[in-house]
């Protein structure tokens, strides 16, 4: 069974960082391509970084470029986002997401989610 | 950026009715790659169909998805309490991927 599921969510205050981790168990985890997913109640769910299956290539949304970014560990299972210069907007729960394949981006497995509050 | 626009916004239906859902893309999607999902609440989303209308593995056969170009459709047939929930669409084929805003389907 897959399983995904994300830690490091808090609170942090406007400009600051925070790093968000993504243990995958029940795949294999270097198979597929990896993303992060936020909802928040006003905007519903945002696309906001995806990772290829080896880690060479990355993608980001315009609302979060050269602010975040993703990495993963193939050895570890592990797909992480650090997120620096953090806005009141970044304020979501964030999701770990699997791909369906290496290279097709619909999501079937999510993990639960970890909130995320931007806030002074 | 591709545009999604679900509609109706809520739809109010009965247990044992259908369901017919739209997404409309503001262009055409690359592939029919298009994706819906569920969402109940306190719960992440679960894929239902992907490739515009293949089911994903253990949705029953009353989920079905349709369309092609910018006009997709989900229909849920003889509705069961359990699903009454939100649900997105998703396109893929285009970047950046985008989601549509939802449709709540509630009970009547």
């Amino acid at each position: 069974e897959v399983q995904l599921l994300e830690s490091g969510g808090g609170l942090v205050q406007p400009g600051g960082s925070l790093r968000l981790s993504c243990a995958a168990s029940g795949l294999t985890f270097s198979n597929y391509a990896m993303t992060w997913v936020r909802q928040t109640p006003g905007k519903g769910l945002e696309w906001v970084s995806a990772i290829t299956s080896t880690g060479i290539n990355t993608y980001y949304a315009d609302s979060v470029r050269g602010r975040f970014t993703i990495s993963r560990d193939n050895s570890e299972n592990t797909l992480s986002l650090q997120m620096s210069s953090l806005r009141a907007e970044d304020t979501a729960v964030y999701y770990c997401v699997k791909a369906g394949s290496a290279w097709s981006y619909f999501f079937d497995f999510w993990g639960p989610g970890t909130l995320v509050t931007v806030s002074s | 950026e591709v545009v999604l626009t679900q509609s109706p916004g809520t739809l109010s239906l009965s247990p044992g009715e259908s369901a017919t859902l739209s997404c409309r893309a503001s262009q055409r999607v690359t592939n029919n790659h298009v994706a819906w999902y569920q969402q109940r609440p306190g719960q992440a989303p679960r894929l239902l169909i992907y490739g515009a209308s293949s089911r994903a593995t253990v949705i029953p056969d009353r989920f079905s998805g349709s369309g092609s170009g910018t006009d997709f459709t989900l229909t849920i047939s003889r509705l069961e309490p359990e699903d009454f929930a939100v649900y997105y669409c998703q396109q893929y084929g285009n970047s950046p991927i985008t989601f549509g805003l939802g449709t709540r389907l509630e009970i009547k």
